[in-house]
């Protein structure tokens, strides 16, 4: 079975600047997707950033990247110019190519990051 | 389009009590999933519905909860004689057939249960 490892409970980040959380995940399979997801105060997972292990070029979306070390088994997030509105809890994911865990997310115990103005 | 709606919003029971737990996923969306989010921790999977069949159900945690999804469209979860451990928040999500590619899950903003 696939685990997910979210090691920083709480992270904070000034206004304007850039943060990174981390993730590390087990498992024995070749090929997967990697997801970032936001969860705000009104419980809505969003999906922020997804990754297919199989490409090695890191995902971006606008200010939204990871650093994917698939040796390693780490996917990390990084905010930059963070904004108050990317204050939530964030949660990594690790859903299976095919067979039974291709329709399964496993998340981590999330991130939650404050920003300060 | 409408994305995924749950209801109701929040739920108080008290122990031993039955509940019921709607999803109405996007329209044309087959795959139906849910999953259980307790206080401090992330989503875990409780079943997948492809049609209105429950194509997994290895997620559920006893005999107690039980969900359906007769018409392939709206699904509700049921929780029989509730117990304070069933408190959580509990998120739909649906999408496109899973195998097909990477297929997004839409999550709804979830039903917060309380058994008191």
């Amino acid at each position: 079975a696939q685990t997910v490892t979210q090691s920083q409970p709480e992270m904070s980040v000034q206004e304007a600047e850039t943060v990174t959380l981390s993730c590390t995940y087990d498992t024995s399979e070749s090929d997967y997707y990697l997801f970032w997801y936001k969860q705000p105060p009104s419980r809505q997972m969003i999906l922020v950033i997804r990754q297919e292990a199989y490409k090695q070029q890191n995902a971006t979306e606008n200010r939204f990247s990871v650093n994917f070390q698939k040796a390693a088994k780490s996917f990390s997030l990084k905010i930059s110019d963070s904004q108050l509105g990317d204050a939530a809890m964030y949660f990594c994911a690790y859903r299976s190519i095919s067979g039974a865990g291709s329709y399964q997310l496993t998340f981590g115990k999330g991130t939650k990051l404050s920003v300060i103005p | 389009g409408a994305g995924v709606s749950q209801t109701p919003s929040n739920k108080v029971t008290e122990k031993g009590k039955y509940v019921e737990l709607r999803c109405d996923p996007i329209s044309g969306h087959t795959a139906l999933y849910w999953y259980r989010q307790s206080l401090g921790q992330g989503p875990e999977f409780l079943i997948y519905f492809q049609g209105t069949g429950a194509a997994d159900d290895s997620g559920l945690p006893n005999d107690r909860f039980f969900a359906v999804r007769p018409e392939g469209s709206v699904s509700t979860l049921k929780i029989q004689r509730t117990e304070r451990g069933d408190s959580a928040v509990y998120l739909c999500a649906s999408s496109y057939f899973p195998g097909l590619g990477d297929n997004e899950q839409f999550f709804g903003p979830g039903t917060r249960l309380t058994v008191l």
